[in-house]
């Protein structure tokens, strides 16, 4: 039992490129969120999904993507990154919210 | 808009001492109130959840109380140790499960 699992841990882009964060779960949860962490905040929900086949945007949505690929993955995906979108991102499951370990991206 | 407030921003305690973590909030309607831990690195752990009815939970060393009419918690850590350096993250959910996180209180522990 694996919990939430994030792949990659660390990433470096360049601006303008695309990335997508891959998230799943073993826990047979419904719901499924993405967030980013940056210093001196708190947590932001980028977009969730509170069932398979659902998804909903979130408090900073602009400039994501994302796709509930079946109950246990969730990914997001960065169509064009921007140096604002460096952050750590971070998946969660459940209203109980597990999370993942976090993916580190830096937009240079 | 719905706000949490943690304090103090970073604190140091010296091994086995105890300290009180601070978190003031304006969400509403009110639904629930989070603790977590997170280590440097990785991602949050739950330690407490408490509804509207319930003005204390404890999860061995950390006890969490909350008082709903002033919009007030906190967290508690008795007997600290080297492992509970971290940032205590408290988050507050909404009746539309909207969570509501708080920037985090950074613990320091020094033997």
């Amino acid at each position: 039992n694996a919990g939430v699992t994030q792949t990659p841990k660390f990433q470096v882009l360049k601006t303008g490129q695309s990335m997508t964060l891959q998230c799943a779960q073993d826990m047979n949860h419904n719901s499924m969120y993405w967030y980013r962490q940056d210093p001196g905040m708190g947590l932001r929900l980028i977009y969730y999904s509170a069932s398979e086949g659902t998804t909903d945007k979130g408090e900073v949505p602009n400039g994501y993507n994302v796709s509930r690929l079946n109950k246990r993955e969730f990914s997001l995906r960065l169509e064009s990154a921007a140096p604002s979108q460096t952050s750590v991102y971070f998946c969660a499951s459940s209203d109980e919210q597990y999370f993942g370990p976090g993916t580190r991206l830096t937009v240079t | 808009k719905n706000q949490v407030e943690q304090s103090p921003q970073s604190l140091i305690i010296l091994e086995g001492k105890n300290c009180t973590l601070q978190c003031n909030y304006t969400v509403s309607p009110f639904s629930n109130l989070r603790w977590y831990k997170q280590d440097t690195g990785r991602g949050p752990v739950s330690l407490t959840i408490m509804t509207f009815s319930e003005n204390t939970k404890s999860n061995g060393r950390y006890t969490a109380t909350l008082d709903a009419d002033t919009k007030q918690s906190s967290l508690h850590i008795t007997a600290s140790q080297l492992s509970d350096s971290a940032s205590y993250i408290c988050v507050v959910g909404a009746n539309d499960y909207k969570l509501s996180f708080g920037a985090g209180t950074t613990v320091t522990v020094r033997a």
